[in-house]
């Protein structure tokens, strides 16, 4: 199965700058990546669906214009959270899966604003 | 109504019990049913991965999959600690497309 790579694993920013988060898949070419969003002791939630060389795909309710995704390769798709808040703060979570194969999941990002 | 349905917990049990965990859902398209494990501060690990109804074992674990009750279940025999963690229900239609998932079920096995 694919090995996912996500890189930091947790950051602190302060308000109104901005973080980018790596994801990688080390195992796998992926033409497609998900993001996904987990607030503590709830699920995760999904943000938008990444894909290479086109534009990503949004969840009803989430900001394409704050939250960038970025899938230049296949093998690595970017997330920048732009100028960050508190309510930002959460756990950031990348997946990757093949075709007829289950999603894997990096190992999260925290990500913290102050 | 929620798509996934899961107990939330938190579900406690002595070392060496069997535990039952279980999901309902009630989209009928769902055909592709996981079973992640997610420790504290950690990304989910994908524990069981089945398709359509039936049932699947793997070491001390065993998921059932029962499409005509939309009834989804995870077994953990002899349970060890190490098995503390949150567990998450997650189904597609589709291999892999995006997750459904449930809430979570927080399990912690007492020495």
């Amino acid at each position: 199965g694919a090995v996912v790579s996500q890189h930091p694993s947790w950051v602190i920013c302060k308000s109104g700058t901005s973080v980018k988060i790596e994801c990688r898949s080390l195992d796998f070419q992926a033409t497609t990546m998900f993001w996904y969003r987990q607030f503590p002791k709830q699920s995760l939630m999904l943000m938008a669906t990444s894909n290479e060389g086109s534009k990503a795909t949004y969840e009803q309710g989430v900001e394409k214009d704050k939250f960038l995704i970025n899938h230049a390769s296949l093998t690595l798709s970017t997330l920048t959270v732009t100028s960050a808040h508190p309510e930002d703060s959460s756990f950031y979570i990348c997946s990757v899966g093949g075709i007829d194969s289950p999603l894997h999941f990096g190992n999260g990002t925290r990500l913290t604003v102050t | 109504q929620k798509e996934v349905e899961q107990d939330p917990g938190p579900l406690s049990v002595p070392e060496g019990a069997i535990v039952s965990l279980n999901c309902t859902y009630s989209n009928s398209a769902f055909q592709y049913f996981m079973w992640y494990r997610q420790y504290s501060r950690k990304g989910p690990e994908l524990l069981m991965y089945t398709y359509s109804s039936g049932n699947k074992e793997d070491g001390r674990f065993t998921a059932q999959v029962d499409k005509s009750s939309k009834y989804i279940s995870l077994f953990i025999r002899d349970s060890q600690p190490s098995d503390s963690a949150t567990y998450l229900c997650a189904m597609t239609p589709f291999g892999n497309e995006k997750l459904t998932f449930g809430t979570g079920t927080r399990l912690t096995i007492i020495p």
